[in-house]
């Protein structure tokens, strides 16, 4: 089983629909959460970071379900410039140490359609 | 800041020879890590360095790459001798402390073709 496990999709939607994607991972002392967002042929960038208590950035939420082991991403009114692929990542510790590594899921993919 | 430079940004060689990847990290950052990217895979992790020295080498494939990090502002991945799997998008990334809350930034990638 990999340790965070994300559907692949892809999945198509049209502009200004909301869309939800979830992450569950295995590791239960993972402490720290993201969203990475990376566009066709680029390198990835942090979309934005997941905390507890969830957090929104614009048309983004982004929630963790510690009990439960999942993350999840929502995005409202979606835009065209928001297809892309969307990599859910976990930050492991080791006991009480720093990893100082990232795990990545392997990517959900979004096309937002005119 | 120029953010995270890596060359060359693509690479196309026969099997057998050998290749090197060059990295540049945004400077202040204390972990570089490399990645390799492929559709099958995803990003999985080949090793990172703190004040460069390497923490975790875990990922790396086999015996055919090594990583080095002569000084805070470079690093290498070396593949000898190459082959068609090692094709692949590879990525290097710096963060700042290697703390829970830091971002890693990704350098373009290079892109890898092992004829």
């Amino acid at each position: 089983r990999k340790e965070v496990e994300q559907d692949p999709g892809p999945f198509n939607v049209p502009e200004g629909a909301t869309v939800a994607f979830n992450c569950t991972y295995s590791n239960s002392a993972s402490q720290s959460f993201f969203w990475y967002r990376q566009d066709c042929r680029k390198e990835p960038k942090l979309l934005m970071s997941v905390y507890s208590s969830g957090n929104e950035d614009g048309r983004f939420t982004a929630q963790l379900n510690r009990a439960s082991q999942y993350i999840s991403l929502l995005i409202r009114d979606s835009k065209l410039s928001d297809s892309a692929t969307y990599l859910c990542v976990a930050y492991p510790l080791m006991g009480s140490s720093n990893t100082g590594k990232l795990i990545f899921g392997q990517g959900t993919t979004l096309q937002v359609k005119p | 800041d120029a953010g995270v430079i890596q060359s060359p940004r693509h690479e196309v060689t026969e099997m057998g020879q050998e290749v090197t990847l060059r990295c540049k990290p945004i400077s202040g950052h204390d972990y570089l890590f490399w990645y390799r990217q492929t559709m099958m895979r995803g990003l999985e992790l080949l090793i990172y360095f703190n004040n460069n020295v390497p923490i975790d080498d875990s990922g790396m494939p086999e015996d055919r790459f090594s990583a080095k990090m002569p000084n805070a502002s470079f690093s290498t991945l070396k593949i000898q001798p190459s082959e068609p799997r090692d094709s692949a998008v590879y990525f290097c990334a710096s963060s700042l402390r290697g703390s829970t809350t830091d971002t890693q930034y990704f350098g373009p990638g290079t892109r890898l073709t092992v004829l």
